[in-house]
């Protein structure tokens, strides 16, 4: 069974720095692409970026490019999200998710839809 | 960047009855085009893809249809626990995805 298991909630200051993470198992972890994914409260959903855990190829939203870093390791099966200086605005419920393949190479065959994704990770940043 | 229109923002729907929620793009994404629901305290969940192709699992009644920059899906029956968030999304331009602002489909 494919699953994706986010860590836990968070709550931190403004200026703190996190990471949080996305172990998946039951596939090839490595040969998926993995997407990060924004839902700010009561707002909708927004992609951030996506990584090839195979190798860390990694792809940022324009929104989102050098307001958080995606890593990957994929020894362990898992892929993070960090922030090394949290704001308020970052408050919101972050999933991640996996990018669903049919082909025998995912790194190119992949469609760019999400077909499994984790339960969430909700980060609250306030003083 | 490619913005995604729902519509209607809210959609009241008796069990039983027919829903159809619209997904208009800012420009051509070809079939490039998924919707997913999500309930309340939940992840999204994959419906379809390539405007009308059901994901695995997906029942009959969730249809989808449409091309460019039209599109539609279509709950033919709702049963009780359909009533949920729902969006689009596309990926024509791989990885520059966008989401619609969502549809909610509520019990009339």
């Amino acid at each position: 069974e494919v699953q994706l298991v986010q860590s836990g909630v968070e709550v931190k200051e403004p200026g703190e720095s996190l990471k949080i993470s996305c172990k998946g198992s039951g596939y090839n972890f490595a040969n998926y692409w993995i997407v990060w994914v924004r839902q700010m409260p009561g707002k909708g959903l927004e992609w951030m970026g996506i990584i090839y855990p195979a190798d860390s190829d990694t792809r940022y939203s324009p929104s989102f490019q050098g307001q958080v870093t995606i890593s990957a390791d994929k020894s362990i099966g898992t892929a993070y999200l960090q922030w090394s200086s949290l704001k308020a605005s970052d408050t919101a419920l972050y999933y991640c998710a996996r990018q669903y393949c049919s082909s025998t190479n995912c790194y190119t065959g992949s469609v760019g839809v999400f077909d499994y994704w984790g339960q969430g990770t909700l980060v609250t940043v306030s003083s | 960047e490619i913005v995604l229109t729902q519509s209607p923002a809210t959609l009241s729907v008796s069990p039983g009855e027919r829903a159809t929620l619209s997904c208009r793009a800012s420009q051509s994404v070809g079939s490039n085009l998924a919707w997913y629901q999500q309930k309340p305290g939940q992840a999204p969940r994959l419906l379809i893809y390539g405007a009308s192709t059901r994901a695995t699992g997906i029942p009959a009644r969730f249809s989808g249809s449409g091309s460019g920059t039209e599109f539609t899906l279509t709950i033919s029956s709702l049963q009780s626990e359909d009533f949920a968030l729902y969006y689009c999304q596309q990926y024509f331009n791989w990885p520059l995805f966008t989401f619609g602002g969502g549809t909610k489909v509520e019990i009339k």
